[in-house]
Parts: structure tokens; C-alpha cells; sequence
């Protein structure tokens, strides 16, 4: 199975802020690899897929990047509605895989 | 607008099954892959199983094989997820998600779009 893992585990930033959370692969994924947005309670939304292709709707702010075994979320000026947890997929291959996720918070 | 809405989730004792649902709203089901997703209480997302859209083709992850059986009526625009020999680390909310992508539409490819609302099972004595 092909092993997501995420970085850091949790951040506190503070609004305005520049984020970037990281997911490795344990093998190379080619463009197969999405982000989720995931706020409490609620199911998880769509953010990017393919890397780097945003999905309809998705501020400008945010942004993916990587290739290979390494990608990158990215959220240029945090704000209010940005806390909330990330999560990495690949489905270069089953059994599809989310990374542990990255939970953002208030500093 | 394209709605999922999972149904079928309570409290079940351990060994005990359940069979979840879920009807999809503004879409035609039998155009799309599907997918069943997990999240224990407080825990990250686990993929759980992938159903093609004519039904072919399964997967499903190791956690769950010989144990969970996933199946999908197009005619009734529904997608299920049968659970036997349920277990305590089975407890999560459950959502069915779709893949956008068609085979005459390469639609963000790969990615979970929309998910459904989730359905909580819990599995205790």
C-alpha cells in the first residue's frame, strides 16, 4: 500500500499568515493526489486534485504543488475560514490513501 | 445541485451487521464511480472501498475485505455498503463519496466530489 504521510501534524498560525503543509508519498504518485478541507462536524470538501487544479470555487489563496513523492498545500494569506483540517488522497493506486491530516488553528 | 445522503448507521453489537445507504440527488448514479470513506470518532480519513459505475469493478481496503460488501442499484440511484462481523474499531461515521470523473469525462480525476453527510455507526455491547 502506497503510505501518505503529512506535515506537520498540527499548526497554529494567525490570520494573514502564510501555511504550507506537506504529504510525501512512499512511492511516486505521478499527479494522482488531492487535498481535502475538513471543518468539525462536517464531511471533508474538495480542494485540489491532480495537484494542482483547483476545484470550483476554491479562493485563489490556496494553492498545490509537487510532483513525484512530495507535494505541498499552500494558503497564502490565512483567514478566518481556513481553520480547519487537511487531509492528503492518492489514487495513483488501490487502496486509495489519505495522509493522517494536518489540523490548522488559531494562534 | 448533486446531494448524497448516507442513511442506516445506529448502534449494533459487536458480530452484529448493518447494511448502509446511500441516494444521490441531481446526478445520475450509473454515470459514476463511487466510493465508501470512514473516520473514527477524533481520527483521520480510511478509504474503505471503490465500486465502478457498471458494478465490475471492486476494491476494497484490507480493514474491511471479506467483512464489508459494497454494491449499487442505478435503477433506484443508490449506492450500499453491507457490514457483517462488525467490530469495535469499526465505529466511525461513514460517507459515501463520488468520483466526478466519466468515461467520456475526464472530471477531476481520482478526487471525492461530492461526499455525502456521513452516517454514524457505532459498534458496542
Amino acid at each position: 500500500d502506497i503510505q501518505m504521510t503529512q506535515s506537520p501534524s498540527s499548526v497554529s498560525a494567525s490570520v494573514g499568515d502564510r501555511v504550507t503543509i506537506t504529504c510525501r508519498a512512499s512511492q511516486g504518485i505521478d499527479t494522482w493526489l488531492a487535498w481535502y478541507q475538513q471543518k468539525p462536524g462536517k464531511a471533508p470538501k474538495l480542494l485540489i486534485y491532480t495537484v494542482s487544479s483547483f476545484q470550483s470555487g476554491v479562493p485563489s489563496r490556496f494553492s498545490g504543488s509537487g510532483s513525484g513523492t512530495d507535494f505541498a498545500l499552500t494558503i497564502s494569506s490565512l483567514q478566518p475560514e481556513d481553520f480547519a483540517t487537511y487531509y492528503c488522497q492518492q489514487s495513483y493506486r488501490f487502496p486509495y490513501t489519505f495522509g493522517q491530516g494536518t489540523k490548522l488553528e488559531i494562534k | 445541485e448533486v446531494h448524497l445522503v448516507e442513511s442506516g448507521g445506529g448502534l449494533v453489537q459487536p458480530g452484529g451487521s448493518l447494511r448502509l445507504s446511500c441516494v444521490a440527488s441531481g446526478l445520475t448514479l450509473s454515470d459514476y464511480a463511487m466510493n465508501w470513506v470512514r473516520q473514527a470518532p477524533g481520527k483521520g480519513l480510511e478509504w474503505l472501498s471503490y465500486i465502478s459505475s457498471s458494478g465490475g469493478t471492486i476494491y476494497y481496503a484490507d480493514s474491511v475485505k471479506g467483512r464489508f460488501t459494497i454494491s449499487r442499484d442505478n435503477a433506484a440511484n443508490s449506492l450500499y455498503l453491507q457490514m457483517n462481523s462488525l467490530r469495535g474499531e469499526d465505529t466511525a461515521v461513514y460517507y459515501c463519496a463520488r468520483d466526478p470523473s466519466t468515461t467520456t469525462n475526464l472530471d477531476r480525476p481520482g478526487a471525492f466530489d461530492p461526499w455525502g453527510q456521513g452516517t454514524l455507526v457505532t459498534v458496542s455491547s
